[in-house]
């Protein structure tokens, strides 16, 4: 399996300013024919489901706000929220889909300091 | 607009089977994507069960493939999972996904059920 670990477990950060959460997969999520990391964020808000941001490592979904972005490649992945912002509040998980069985980091905690 | 929706017991016993069934809504299920389950254990993060895709052919989590069947009922347009034999450590948020395959994530989610397993 392709174990996904997720630094820091949690962080608090200001109203307006940015955090960072990193995901690191146990092997490379690269496709080396297409260039395309196999990688998505999550977003989980308390008592909800989660909700897809972002394909691709860096792709953002129809919908989610340009505050949001993923980079990285390989084994190394980036989502950074710039301007936090009071509804950003929860918990994000990356999640690779470059093989079977589909793996989930174990989440970062994200609150307002 | 795909909406799914899980439904089954909310209390199972030890030993039991737990069996539920996510209807999707909005479009069909014989479609070139996955249906998935993913649960949640109480304050925890997320496990993936498996998927079963338009084919039929189904994946699942090696840790519970002994246990798992995911099944698919084009007929209702519903898709389902059982799970044998189960124990307290089953007890968890069951989700419904629509996956993406190898064109990405889970793009649409159930909005979850919660399975208690206790006598």
């Amino acid at each position: 399996d392709i174990v996904m670990t997720q630094s820091p477990d949690s962080l608090a950060v200001s109203l307006g300013e940015r955090a960072t959460i990193n995901c690191k997969s146990s092997q490379s999520i690269l496709d080396s024919s297409n260039k395309n990391n196999f990688l998505a964020w999550y977003q989980q808000k308390p008592g909800q489901p989660p909700r897809l941001l972002i394909n691709w490592a860096s792709t953002r979904e129809s919908g989610v706000p340009d505050r949001f972005s993923g980079s990285g490649s390989g084994t190394d992945f980036t989502l950074t929220i710039s301007g936090l912002q009071a509804e950003d509040v929860a918990v994000y998980y990356c999640q690779q889909y470059y093989t079977t069985p589909r793996t989930f980091g174990q989440g970062t905690k994200v609150e307002i300091k | 607009q795909v909406q799914l929706q899980e439904s089954g017991p909310g209390l199972v016993k030890p030993s039991q089977t737990l069996s539920l069934t996510c209807t999707v809504f909005g479009g069909s299920i014989r479609s070139l994507y996955y249906w998935s389950w993913i649960r949640q254990h109480p304050g925890k993060g997320l496990e993936w069960i498996g998927y079963i895709n338009d084919t039929g052919r189904t994946y699942y989590n090696p840790s519970l493939k002994s246990r798992v069947t995911i099944s698919l009922d084009t007929s209702t347009n519903q898709f389902s999972l059982r799970l044998t034999s189960v124990t307290a450590a089953d007890t968890a948020v069951y989700y419904c996904t629509r996956d993406l395959g190898l064109v990405g994530g889970m793009d649409v989610w159930g909005h979850g059920t919660t399975v208690t397993v206790s006598s």
